[in-house]
C-alpha cells in the first residue's frame, strides 16, 4: 500500500537558518506529491505540490523536488522566519488509486526562535 | 469567503455518550472529506462525499461511526457510543472537483474531541 515517511520532529531552528524536512514515500503507480502546512489552531493548507518526476514545487520561499529514483520529496527553505513555525505534512496521491485521496505522513513540527 | 466551518471546536464527553461533529463546506464545492488526526496514526481519511452522496467510507473505523450529508451545505460525523480511543482532532475539508492533483482541498480548523 501507499505510505509516507517523514523525519521525526520537533525541529527547532534559529531565524534565518536553512531548513530541510525529509520525506520519502512508497506508492504503486505514479503518485503526485504534496506538502501541507498546519499553523497553530488552524486546518491544513496546501503549501506546494509536484505531479511528475523532476518537477519542483515552490511557494513562499519553500521548495521541494520530486525525486523518483530516491522516492523522495524533501522540503527546503533557505532562510526560515518565526512565522514559519508550524507542522508540515508530506502527502501523496496515487493515480492508480484515484486522485481523490491523500495519504499523509505523520507531520514534522517546526519551531523557529528569534 | 468564510472557508470551511466546523463546530464545535472542542468537545469533551464521557465514554458511552453520543458525539456529533458538524461541518459546513465552502459554497460551490461538490466534494467533502472527513479526516481524523491522532498522534499514533497521523491524518487518516475517514469518508468522502460527492454531491452529498458518500463515495468511499472504507476509512470509517467501525460501525460506531456514521456520516451524513443531508444537503450541499452541511455534513455531520456521529460517534455512538464514544470510546476513549476516539479522542482525536477531526477535520473536515472540501474541494470543487475532488481531484487533488489539479484542485485544492480546503481544511476547516478541526474539532478536538476528548472522550473520558
Amino acid at each position: 500500500g501507499n505510505s509516507v515517511t517523514q523525519m521525526e520532529g520537533p525541529v527547532t531552528l534559529s531565524e534565518e537558518a536553512f531548513l530541510t524536512i525529509n520525506c520519502t514515500y512508497t506508492a504503486t503507480g505514479y503518485p503526485s506529491l504534496f506538502w501541507y502546512v498546519q499553523y497553530p489552531g488552524e486546518g491544513l493548507q496546501l503549501l506546494l505540490k509536484a505531479t511528475k518526476a523532476d518537477d519542483k514545487g515552490s511557494n513562499k520561499g519553500f521548495e521541494a523536488t520530486y525525486r523518483k529514483e530516491t522516492t523522495s520529496f524533501h522540503l527546503e527553505k533557505g532562510s526560515v522566519q518565526v512565522s514559519d513555525s508550524a507542522v508540515y505534512f508530506c502527502a501523496l496521491s496515487d493515480q492508480w488509486a484515484g486522485s481523490y485521496q491523500l495519504t499523509f505522513g505523520k507531520g514534522t513540527k517546526l519551531s523557529v526562535i528569534p | 469567503d468564510a472557508g470551511v466551518i466546523q463546530s464545535p471546536r472542542h468537545e469533551v464527553t464521557e465514554m458511552g455518550q453520543e458525539v456529533t461533529l458538524r461541518c459546513k463546506p465552502i459554497s460551490g464545492h461538490d466534494y467533502l472529506f472527513w479526516y481524523r488526526q491522532t498522534m499514533m496514526r497521523g491524518l487518516e481519511l475517514l469518508i468522502y462525499f460527492n454531491n452529498n452522496v458518500p463515495i468511499d467510507d472504507s476509512g470509517m473505523p467501525e460501525d460506531r461511526f456514521s456520516a451524513k450529508m443531508p444537503n450541499a451545505s452541511f455534513s455531520t460525523l456521529k460517534i455512538q457510543p464514544s470510546e476513549p480511543r476516539d479522542s482525536a482532532v477531526y477535520f473536515c475539508a472540501s474541494s470543487r472537483t475532488g481531484q487533488v492533483t489539479t484542485d485544492t482541498q480546503y481544511f476547516g480548523p478541526g474539532t478536538r474531541l476528548t472522550v473520558l
